[in-house]
């Protein structure tokens, strides 16, 4: 089945030590997404791609980067995590553009000790 | 400033009965609306679209609203169950993006 993939599920680092989160897709959408979620809140965009085209959102701290090599997948790097971090990170796509339909992985959990 | 609001945390209803969200919002021109579920620790998956020139659209159980001069939608679960209880996000689209409400959590009870 096509599907959106993120890995790992649940990730647990330490106050202040880089962390990769990375995320696959095999529905060969052209948008990838990266969203925040923290309890009982929104999801929050923070970045997204046209192909390779990065687009930051205005607020996404500089703490948070994000590579997407090929079409398929995407990585989220989080420079130095801080206990405020700690939150549901989303991998999304969608087929052409912004205003369609999301397809969205089942996310991953960070805990920052 | 842009503003998605869903009516409530919680809602909680007895199985059979008709659930009823709210989705209002101001300061936005969506094109159109959509309604995602998300089940705890999981990712939101997409359940309906509604245009702007659509006032209604059905999928099963499920039937969305759209008021664009009230500014609102609604989302309605006919005949409820029990797995019917997750959170339920309204997303707004305009021609730029899409913005997502903090979702109402829905518990059917038995």
């Amino acid at each position: 089945d096509a599907m959106v993939i993120q890995n790992p599920r649940y990730q647990v680092t330490q106050f202040g030590k880089p962390v990769t989160l990375s995320c696959s897709q095999t529905l060969n959408h052209n948008v990838m997404y990266w969203y925040q979620q923290k309890s009982s809140q929104a999801p929050k965009l923070l970045f997204h791609y046209y192909d390779k085209d990065f687009n930051n959102e205005a607020d996404t701290p500089d703490n948070f980067q994000s590579r997407r090599p090929n079409t398929s997948f995407c990585f989220l790097d989080i420079r130095s995590p801080g206990l405020g971090d700690a939150a549901m990170y989303l991998c999304a796509t969608s087929r052409v553009s912004r205003r369609e339909t999301q397809y969205f992985g089942p996310g991953t959990r960070l805990l920052v000790l | 400033s842009q503003k998605i609001e869903q009516n409530s945390e919680a809602l909680n209803i007895q199985e059979g009965k008709t659930a009823t969200l709210t989705c209002n919002y101001t300061n936005y021109s969506p094109a159109y609306l959509q309604w995602y579920r998300q089940d705890p620790g999981r990712g939101p998956v997409f359940l309906l679209l509604i245009r702007e020139n659509e006032k209604e659209k059905r999928k099963e159980r499920l039937k969305v609203t759209f008021d664009t001069t009230l500014k609102q939608s609604l989302f309605h679960i006919t005949a409820s169950q029990p797995a019917d209880s997750a959170t339920y996000l309204c997303a707004l689209n305009n021609n730029n993006d899409m913005r997502f409400g903090a979702g109402t959590r829905l518990t059917v009870k038995p």
